[in-house]
């Protein structure tokens, strides 16, 4: 069974719209993580949450706000979409925010913005 | 702030090649470093960990050796298969109230039969 669900999989978007990507895990972490990944970058750094409080925020933009509605839970709104949004987007857990904790990502939600 | 810098681009091997992929990092504490590997299509997965100086991480015939003195974590593996292609990260752990995840920016390994 899959530890980390992401939904959906794919997603398309008209520019302007909004859409909310889904991050559930169950495997007990008490911190989450957001990363997003697009052919012009790297893995790249979105947001930390540990304990559903928010620990680091590397995002410039407003238009992309984390959701934790239950600690298991980090949804990720994103407002206002513009092509240059299209991207893989990765939700990660860990144990906690600790040196040594290993992180666990998700299979990723791919979105494109038309 | 932390940073990782690793073998950039792309490595191409052919079977049974041995690998090296070059990782140095930078960090105002002692983190925790650690090596992911992506296949495509999927999300980034734990390959190792070493956590204190000298110390070696493996899993799957790779290894890495975490050397303070020279800030590095080689990834190494004496033979690598085709099932081998993947990107390949090294990444820190957090430390000294850094709650951002250090991630290098990848190297993309690829394989020949």
């Amino acid at each position: 069974d899959p530890k980390i669900i992401q939904k959906p999989k794919y997603l398309v978007a008209v520019t302007g719209s909004e859409k909310i990507l889904i991050c559930e895990q169950y495997l007990g972490h008490n911190a989450m993580y957001w990363y997003r990944q697009s052919a012009k970058k790297p893995l790249e750094f979105m947001f930390s949450y540990s304990y559903q409080k928010l620990m680091d925020n590397q995002t410039a933009s407003s238009r992309f706000q984390p959701q934790s509605s239950k600690k298991n839970h980090l949804d990720l709104q994103i407002t206002a979409l513009k092509p240059d949004d299209s991207a893989t987007y990765f939700c990660a857990s860990s144990q906690d925010q600790g040196n040594q904790d290993t992180q666990y990502f998700g299979p990723g939600t791919r979105l494109l913005v038309l | 702030g932390d940073s990782v810098t690793q073998t950039e681009g792309q490595v191409a091997l052919s079977e049974e090649d041995f690998l090296t992929i070059h990782c140095n990092y930078s960090a105002s504490g002692y983190p925790a470093l650690f090596w992911y590997v992506q296949y495509p299509g999927e999300g980034p997965q734990f390959l190792f960990r070493a956590s204190r100086d000298k110390e070696k991480g493996s899993s799957r015939g790779f290894e890495a050796t975490y050397d303070k003195g020279t800030t590095s974590f080689h990834l190494r593996k004496a033979s690598v298969q085709e099932s081998d292609s993947a990107v390949y990260y090294c990444a820190l752990g957090t430390s000294g109230g850094n709650y951002k995840p250090t991630f290098g920016k990848g190297t993309s390994l690829v394989v020949h039969p």
